[in-house]
Parts: C-alpha cells; structure tokens; sequence
C-alpha cells in the first residue's frame, strides 16, 4: 500500500524568505509524485510533478520540488515566499507507470503561513 | 474553458434524505474520481471510473455509490447520508495515467 506523510500541520515563513514543505512516501516500484495547492474557498490546484529526469521540478507559481529517491521525499520549495502563497498544500503519490492506475495517495496538508 | 465542475457548491440536508452531487468535466478524459476531505487526513478515494460504465471502489466507499453512463459525468450518490458523511467533496478527471484536475469542491453538511 502506498502512503505520503507531511510531517508539519503549518509552516511559517517571512515575506521574502524562502520556504520548504515536507512530504515524504512509501510506494511500490519507482512513484508519481505531485503537489497540490488550495486556496481558501477553492479546489485543488496542481503546482507540478515528477515521473522521471531531473530530480528537481519547476513548477507553477515559481514552486519547485526536489524528488530524493534514497530518502523517498519530495520536498516543495521556493527561494522567496509571498504572502499570496499562504495556502493549504497536499503532496500526492500513486505508482509509477502509465498501466499502474490513477489512485493517488494524498498526505495530510500542510498550512503555509507567509506573514508580511 | 477546460474545467471540471461540480454541483451544487455547498449542500445542508437532514439524515437519510437522499442526495446526489453531480460531476461533469469537458476534456474527454477517461479517468474520473471522487475524494472527500476531511482535516488532517488530507484527501481521501470514494470511488473512481477508468471509463464509462467501468467503476470501482477507492478508499472509503462505504455509503457512496456512483454511476459512468456518460464519458463527462460522473455523479456521487447518497442514499441515506449520515452526519459523517460531512466533509468537502471533490471531483477530479484525468486521461488514463495522466495528472488529475480537480472541480471547485461541494461542501455538504448532514445535520
């Protein structure tokens, strides 16, 4: 069975600073790995992904994410947080491959607090 | 637009009475999912459809039942809701293998 963990229910970080939210996972074979945002009063946003290549991720918003195979984390990043980046924040992993089927597991959330 | 959209947004009704939240999404996407979201437990799998007529369980099915009749709809059914059923309920679509995209979510409240 697969699982994700987001060791921290919030994150603060000042305006400006740059910012990491954790999540590590347990799944079988090689993982799809996501990151979700929600906004307050919205759905689901995805921010990026890693299937393969480069184990460092851009995405949406100036967000990345760093897939670390031997410690099985995937870490989302920013150089330089902004107050409209506080928002909740779900990591995701489902089996790699494209037969493997679609469930994604999501991890808890993670608040992130950016305050002026 | 390409847009998964659900219906309606917020929902309160009474125990038992039946209740159906509707799903529908315009990008011919094969694979459709429901998640419920619940604090601290993130989002969890209700059912999902690998395509029409073609449904199976997910991770907390008990209460829930679906339909695929068409590719864009794919509405969550409860017969008799009970008040832990409360929650915030989304819909996602993707192609087979592909990202999910997620509806704007239904908020429903079973008193």
């Amino acid at each position: 069975a697969q699982s994700v963990a987001q060791p921290e229910d919030q994150v603060n970080v000042a305006e400006g600073n740059p910012l990491t939210v954790k999540c590590t996972y347990s799944v079988s074979g090689n993982p799809y790995l996501f990151w979700y945002v929600q906004y307050p009063n919205r759905g689901l946003q995805f921010l990026l992904k890693y299937i393969t290549g480069d184990n460092l991720v851009k995405g949406s918003y100036g967000f990345e994410a760093e897939f670390n195979k031997s410690q099985t984390s995937f870490h989302l990043k920013k150089p330089s947080a902004l107050v409209s980046d506080s928002a909740l924040y779900f990591c995701a992993v489902r089996p790699g491959g494209d037969n493997a089927g679609n469930m994604l597991t999501f991890g808890g959330g993670t608040r992130l607090m950016v305050k002026p | 637009e390409a847009q998964v959209t659900q219906n309606p947004r917020y929902l309160i009704t009474v125990t038992g009475k039946k209740l159906t939240v509707t799903c529908s999404q315009n990008m011919n996407h094969e694979y459709m999912s429901w998640y419920r979201q619940d604090p601290g437990l993130g989002l969890r799998q209700i059912y999902y459809s690998m395509n029409v007529e073609v449904t199976d369980k997910g991770d907390v099915p008990e209460g829930y039942k679906v339909s695929r009749k068409e590719k864009r709809n794919f509405p969550l059914i409860l017969e008799s809701p009970s008040p832990n059923q409360t929650s915030l309920y989304f819909c996602a679509s993707s192609l087979l293998g592909g990202t999910q995209y997620f509806g704007p979510g239904t908020r429903l409240l079973v008193l």
